[in-house]
């Protein structure tokens, strides 16, 4: 059983508008939220996280929103670049991020000119 | 510094063969985690090392698998005997103490068991 599921295999979005990437959670353990970028032929990258003591964090042109009662985050990208597409992941850890991360299947983003 | 560095970045093997898997953490780093991508079941944690020891080896599909920490600088990820469903890329990523902290991934290592 799929522990954290992204449902959206890819997503298509027109330069300049903004992406939304969702992820839903079932673990009510995990505590520490992240997403990870992934170009072909190259390891995840990290993007951006979130401490569940927290509703939102924002990097940049990133933010991520975690809504607790309902096991989910969203990572929206404004504006949406060339660059940003990639395959996101989302992923999540327990026990204060001593463990490993569990990841979702990623949602692969394009970017339109 | 050179990030997480996985060799060999590509296998090709034949089934029944042994596959040794290697990864040299980021300098610093005391944690390690060996990760497996299929398109099935994506992204998978098979084992961590929290300062050369293993931690959890729950996530390790078989005992053909096992894993290696020998010194904080190395690691080996070994397949005994290869089956054409370890076919994958395997990740090692590195913390500096596996606390809430981001998880560092090399480049993997994409292995092809015919």
């Amino acid at each position: 059983d799929q522990q954290v599921k992204q449902n959206s295999p890819s997503l298509s979005v027109q330069e300049g508008r903004i992406s939304i990437l969702n992820c839903d959670y079932t673990n009510s353990m995990f505590d520490y939220f992240l997403w990870y970028k992934k170009y072909p032929a190259e390891g995840p990258t990290f993007l951006i996280s979130i401490s569940s003591i927290k509703d939102k964090n924002e990097d940049g042109r990133f933010t991520v929103f975690l809504n607790k009662s309902a096991k989910h985050l969203s990572l929206h990208i404004v504006p949406s670049q060339p660059g940003d597409s990639a395959v996101y992941f989302c992923a999540a850890s327990a026990g204060g991020g001593a463990d490993g991360l569990t990841f979702g299947k990623g949602t692969h983003l394009i970017i339109q000119p | 510094d050179a990030g997480v560095i996985q060799s060999p970045r590509h296998e090709v093997t034949e089934m029944g063969q042994e596959v040794t898997l290697r990864c040299k953490p980021i300098s610093g780093h005391n944690s390690l985690f060996w990760y497996r991508q299929t398109m099935m079941r994506g992204l998978e944690l098979l084992i961590y090392f929290n300062n050369n020891v293993p931690i959890d080896d729950s996530g390790m599909p078989e005992d053909r698998f096992s894993a290696k920490m020998p010194n904080a600088s190395f690691s080996t990820l070994k397949i005994q005997p290869s089956e054409p469903r370890d076919s994958a890329v395997y990740f090692c990523a590195t913390t500096e103490t596996g606390g809430q902290e981001t998880q560092y991934f090399g480049p993997g290592t994409r292995l092809l068991v015919l």
